[in-house]
């Protein structure tokens, strides 16, 4: 079936730097969009691209629906950021497969 | 800061006993969904509704079915739990299917 395979799963970040996280997927998906947890549990929206790049302050994303892959990248990340990332893959139906997770620590 | 509300945020049971979880969301979204968080975080697919249509169901117990009143409401009952249903429970909804999903806070039911 439909999977995505998200990675790392665990990224510990100094305070100025950045990394990317990725998400692979089985099959060919129409869209996908990027939160992140926040410390009450809610899934804060990032992103949502059907296809190309976005970019909002210090993230970016990316989203290749041929090539089977989405990126989230993080550059000067602050001790705010710590949390964890989910993608979330949008099937051609009404389907939505997330990914694992990634769990970010920004330490100073 | 988040137009889809669930309660009850959390909630502990007996095995056998009834649950009843409310969604409600205020952004005029016409789809509304029920996830369920398992022990690995991941997060699948349970029901969705399309202004008031049942529009998938996956290979879900039994015990556990959808009910909406309007577009704006979907409601998640689980007529006798089971320990397998200790779990965390996202409510979400879409303008469409092809748009972009918000979430609830999500109930967290832990059954004894």
């Amino acid at each position: 079936g439909d999977q995505v395979e998200q990675s790392p799963s665990a990224l510990s970040l100094h305070e100025g730097t950045g990394s990317a996280l990725r998400c692979n997927f089985t099959t060919t998906m129409r869209a996908v969009q990027w939160f992140r947890k926040n410390s009450r549990g809610s899934l804060i929206n990032l992103f949502y691209l059907a296809s190309g790049t976005k970019e909002n302050g210090r993230l970016k994303s990316a989203f290749d629906s041929k090539e089977r892959y989405s990126t989230l990248h993080i550059r000067d990340a602050q001790l705010e950021d710590s949390g964890t990332y989910f993608c979330a893959a949008l099937t051609g139906g009404y389907k939505v497969v997330f990914g694992s997770g990634t769990r970010l620590l920004v330490s100073p | 800061e988040t137009a889809v509300f669930q309660t009850p945020n959390y909630h502990v049971t007996q095995v056998g006993n009834e649950v009843s979880f409310n969604c409600k969301q205020t952004l005029g979204h016409d789809t509304m969904y029920w996830y369920k968080q398992d022990s690995k975080k991941l997060l699948k697919i349970m029901f969705s509704y399309n202004n008031k249509q049942l529009i998938v169901n996956e290979t879900v117990p039994r015990r556990f079915s959808p009910q909406s009143s309007d577009k704006a409401h979907l409601n998640l009952r689980i007529k006798s739990v089971e320990p397998e249903d200790s779990a965390v429970y996202l409510c979400a909804s879409s303008q469409g299917t092809n748009e972009r999903l918000f979430f609830g806070h999500g109930t967290k039911l832990s059954v004894l």
